[in-house]
């Protein structure tokens, strides 16, 4: 089943600009993780984040969990092209099995 | 090291024929997980295994559909008479999940299926 769900589906920045993605879930999780996919590609992991935290960063990256909301949102700053790539968020649904993905959010970086 | 490799990369298949797609995963890493992403769409989960323990099935669409994992490292999926509705990317994943459910997974480029 897909738990986390993507917000927007879509988004087109220039480079230089922050792009914030959202990701909202149904049920308790015991992390939550962000996957970056270029086209014709498998995913690529970027970042985990705990239930037990609010914040983490990763370079460029900065990922907020909030387990109250069951959101979270991935920042991704001074953009460049090569973050063109569709962004997943991935949560374990507290099973600690299978991730369940949703349909992702498409970035489109412009020099 | 090398990463997780599928392949083929492409398939293109005629309706009612059966194919098989094939996973190496990461040496050492105990899960294998199969995916299904059609396009425009997010990853469809398929089966899980982990280490000798019986796979977790539920996500398998239907009886058509079936996977092993040989040995607790290469894994085959297989797909009968295989319908339109099939064509999709098929990903394979493997994690080193140890009991620790926060282990990332690692994917391989997919099998691009066509079925004609």
């Amino acid at each position: 089943s897909q738990q986390g769900e993507e917000d927007p589906q879509a988004l087109s920045i220039q480079e230089g600009e922050n792009a914030t993605m959202n990701c909202s879930y149904k049920t308790s999780i015991n992390n939550l993780q962000w996957y970056r996919q270029n086209s014709g590609r498998g995913l690529v992991h970027l970042i985990l984040i705990r239930s037990n935290e609010r914040e983490k960063h990763s370079g460029r990256l900065r990922v907020t969990l909030d387990t109250s909301k069951k959101s979270s949102s991935l920042l991704i700053t001074a953009s460049r092209a090569a973050d063109t790539a569709s962004y997943f968020c991935a949560t374990d649904d507290y099973s600690g099995y299978a991730l369940n993905f949703g349909k992702g959010t498409s970035l489109l970086v412009t020099p | 090291g090398a990463g997780v490799s599928q392949s083929p990369s492409n398939k293109v298949t005629e309706k009612g024929k059966d194919v098989e797609l094939r996973c190496d995963p990461i040496s050492g890493h105990t899960a294998l997980y199969w995916y299904r992403q059609s396009l425009g769409q997010g990853l469809e989960f398929l089966i899980y295994f982990q280490g000798n323990s019986a796979p977790d099935k539920s996500g398998l669409p239907s009886d058509r559909f079936s996977a092993e994992r040989t040995g607790g490292s290469v894994s085959t999926l297989t797909i009968q008479r295989t319908q339109q509705e099939d064509s999709a990317v098929y990903l394979c994943a493997s994690s080193l999940h140890t009991g620790d459910y926060n282990s990332p997974l690692h994917f391989g480029n997919g099998t691009r299926l066509t079925v004609t």
